[in-house]
């Protein structure tokens, strides 16, 4: 079955320790994304890729760094930088394009707390 | 500035019933993509449906439909004869075209509704 895989789905950390949260898929999608959200709120968007090897900071970039060496994968570091890094963060893929009708699919999302 | 709108934070509905969850949006993109996701509380968002800024007709898929009124601006969900799987959170987003740079395929997330289903 095609889709993506988070891992862990639940992790823990003390604070001033950079974590790295993987995200696989198997859609063969060009374009992922990291969304961060918090109680209450909606999605923010912290990182997306295009393309392999390529890749923009989103609204709340700081605090974090991702990379793309693959197109199957795209992990997101969470560093000691980040203020607030507890939250549940969600990974998303999509076709890649102009148009408008490209939905995003989510993987299962990882809920990070750092204490 | 894009943005999306829900103002209702929470709702309820009984089984079986018919319920509208509202969204509004500002964007000064003539080409324009709305999507509502569903999120239950295992947190995986799970698509429901599209429209285009440009489709003649309202989306439907299923027991799902969006009412979408281009010129105020709304594009509600609207859930026919609800069970309780429904329940869950639900989020209105939106995609601008590449006229204002969206070819990023990046969504715009609104806050959400809880939406709970009695029996």
């Amino acid at each position: 079955d095609g889709g993506i895989t988070q891992s862990p789905k639940y992790l823990f950390r003390k604070e001033g320790q950079n974590v790295t949260l993987s995200c696989e898929q198997n859609l063969n999608h060009d374009a992922m994304y990291w969304y961060r959200q918090d109680p209450g709120q909606g999605l923010r968007l912290i990182y997306y890729s295009q393309i392999v090897n390529d890749f923009q900071k989103g609204d709340i970039a700081e605090g974090y760094s991702v990379s793309r060496e693959k197109k199957e994968s795209f992990p997101l570091t969470v560093t000691s930088a980040q203020k607030n890094p507890t939250a549940f963060y969600l990974c998303a893929s999509s076709t890649s394009g102009t148009g408008v009708a490209y939905e995003q699919y989510f993987g299962p999302g990882t809920r990070l707390t750092v204490t | 500035a894009q943005k999306i709108t829900q103002t209702q934070p929470g709702m309820f509905v009984q089984e079986k019933e018919a319920v509208t969850l509202d969204c509004t949006y500002d964007t000064s993109d003539p080409s324009y993509g709305l999507f509502w996701y569903k999120q239950p509380s295992s947190g995986e968002m799970i698509f429901l449906i599209y429209q285009g800024s440009y489709d003649q007709q309202n989306a439907t898929e299923g027991r799902y439909s969006l009412n979408f009124q281009k010129a105020r601006k709304s594009a509600n969900l609207v859930i026919s004869a609800s069970q309780l799987g429904d329940s869950a959170m639900y989020f209105c987003a939106m995609r601008e075209g590449p006229h204002n740079g969206g070819a990023t395929n990046k969504l715009i997330f609104g806050t959400g509704t809880l939406l709970a289903v009695q029996p």
